[in-house]
């Protein structure tokens, strides 16, 4: 049982589109991250979110936390191929860091 | 800032021989550092946690006979795949975190580029 639900799992899309990836927990986190993994590659972190109702952007890239801090969402504004890669959710769990199992998302020229 | 290495990047053995993997915090130092495993197309499977100076804690399942880790100094952690065999060839990637000096914020995770290994 994954403690952090992503959803889609797989998306693929035209560039220009926009896009949500969701990551969903019944558990409560003091943080949460979210990464871009590219193949053959190490995750990269993209954002750290720590507040409930919290929004963080990035260029295109649009994070928000749940004001309960249990689920975070990633939105993508006018994908380009460049966006192609993993996404993962990670959320602080005393020690350790619970991975979701991540979202795939292919974005087509 | 919050750079880790990791080396080699990828390499190819016979089965049976022993493989180091070594996992650096260039620019903070790291109080923990975690190893995972990850398949083709899957997510992330911790190993194992190391904090330094201390044995590692391995996740359930994990070999630590196999899969030994070092963590003798605050930016260097080791895995070695010992007697490796075809069914360990996986990409393994290292991760440290930091307490809060340095500007990293304390549950955050900075991952290495990753070490693919095939053997054969």
């Amino acid at each position: 049982t994954q403690l952090l639900e992503q959803s889609p799992q797989f998306l693929s899309i035209q560039e220009g589109e926009n896009l949500t990836v969701y990551c969903n927990s019944s558990s409560v986190f003091s943080s949460l991250q979210w990464y871009r993994q590219e193949p053959g590659e190490g995750p990269v972190l993209l954002v750290t979110v720590v507040t409930g109702g919290e929004v963080k952007k990035l260029k295109r890239l649009t994070f928000q936390f749940g004001d309960a801090r249990k689920d975070s969402s990633l939105h993508i504004t006018a994908a380009q191929p460049g966006d192609t890669g993993l996404y993962l959710c990670a959320g602080g769990r005393g020690f350790k860091t619970i991975f979701g199992a991540g979202t795939r998302l292919f974005v087509k020229a | 800032g919050a750079v880790v290495s990791q080396h080699p990047s990828w390499v190819i053995c016979k089965s049976g021989t022993s493989v180091k993997i070594e996992c650096r915090s260039l620019d903070f130092q790291a109080t923990t550092m975690f190893w995972y495993r990850q398949f083709p197309k899957q997510s992330l499977m911790l190993m194992a946690t190391s904090n330094e100076g201390s044995k590692a804690t391995y996740e359930q399942g994990v070999e630590k006979d196999k899969f030994l880790i070092n963590h003798a100094s605050l930016t260097l952690s080791t895995l070695t795949v010992t007697s490796a065999h075809p069914e360990d060839s996986s990409f393994y990637i290292c991760s440290a975190r930091s307490g809060l000096a340095g500007g990293q914020k304390k549950e955050t995770q900075y991952f290495g580029p990753g070490t693919r290994l095939l053997v054969l």
